[in-house]
């Protein structure tokens, strides 16, 4: 069974300060990966996906993530962090051989302080 | 708003009763997933649609969990007898699910249900 793994339970950053979240999954096969964001009061929102190509790659909001095979690893980044960035980010995974359920992580909690 | 709707947005309930959740995806989206999710965990998967064929039941979807799309469109998922344990987030998402190689999911805002 697939299973998605996020370090950092909760991570507080000061505005401007890099952000760098983990997310590592198990599974063998070719997989989908998505981070999603959840703001304060609002739903879970896209915020960047790789499906091939480009191990690199850039969301919305100035987030990249970085998909590493041999690690099984996409870490999400952001060079500089805003205040408004505060929420609860999920890294999630899909196996590439059909559109099946996705498979969350329990979740990164980022607290901006200015 | 051209999003996933859930309605109600919240629902408190008394142990035992039996409580209806309904999800309008983004219109002509054929696919339609059922997520519960609790406190300090991700969403878990429970069940999805494609039109209004049921494909795939979790595990966690015990018997007083049913769903339905009768016609393809929104969808209800209704629990019976609800149980303290049940108390959670109950998200909708969407996605196009017409046959091509990827999907992307679209949330719904979820209904809380609160189980007393």
């Amino acid at each position: 069974a697939q299973s998605v793994s996020q370090h950092n339970h909760h991570v507080i950053l000061s505005e401007a300060a890099s952000l760098e979240l983990g997310c590592n999954y198990s599974y063998g096969g070719t997989v989908n990966l998505f981070w999603y964001v959840q703001y304060p009061g609002q739903h879970l929102q896209l915020l960047l996906k790789y499906f091939s190509g480009d191990p690199l790659v850039k969301g919305i909001k100035g987030f990249e993530a970085e998909f590493i095979k041999s690690k099984f690893s996409f870490n999400l980044r952001k060079p500089s962090v805003q205040w408004s960035d505060t929420a609860e980010y999920f890294c999630a995974v899909m196996q590439s051989s059909g559109n099946t359920p996705l498979v969350f992580g329990k979740g990164t909690r980022l607290s901006v302080i200015a | 708003d051209t999003g996933v709707s859930q309605d109600p947005r919240h629902k408190i309930t008394k142990r035992g009763q039996n409580v209806t959740f309904r999800c309008d995806p983004i219109s002509e989206h054929n696919r339609l997933y059922w997520y519960r999710q609790t406190l300090g965990q991700g969403p878990e998967f429970l069940t999805y649609f494609q039109n209004e064929a049921q494909l795939e039941k979790s595990r966690l979807l015990s018997d007083r969990f049913s769903a339905e799309r009768p016609k393809g469109s929104f969808s209800t998922l209704e629990i019976q007898r609800t149980e303290q344990g049940d108390s959670a987030m109950y998200l909708c998402a969407s996605s196009l699910g017409d046959g091509r190689a990827i999907d992307t999911q679209y949330f719904g805002p979820g209904t809380r249900l609160t189980v007393l």
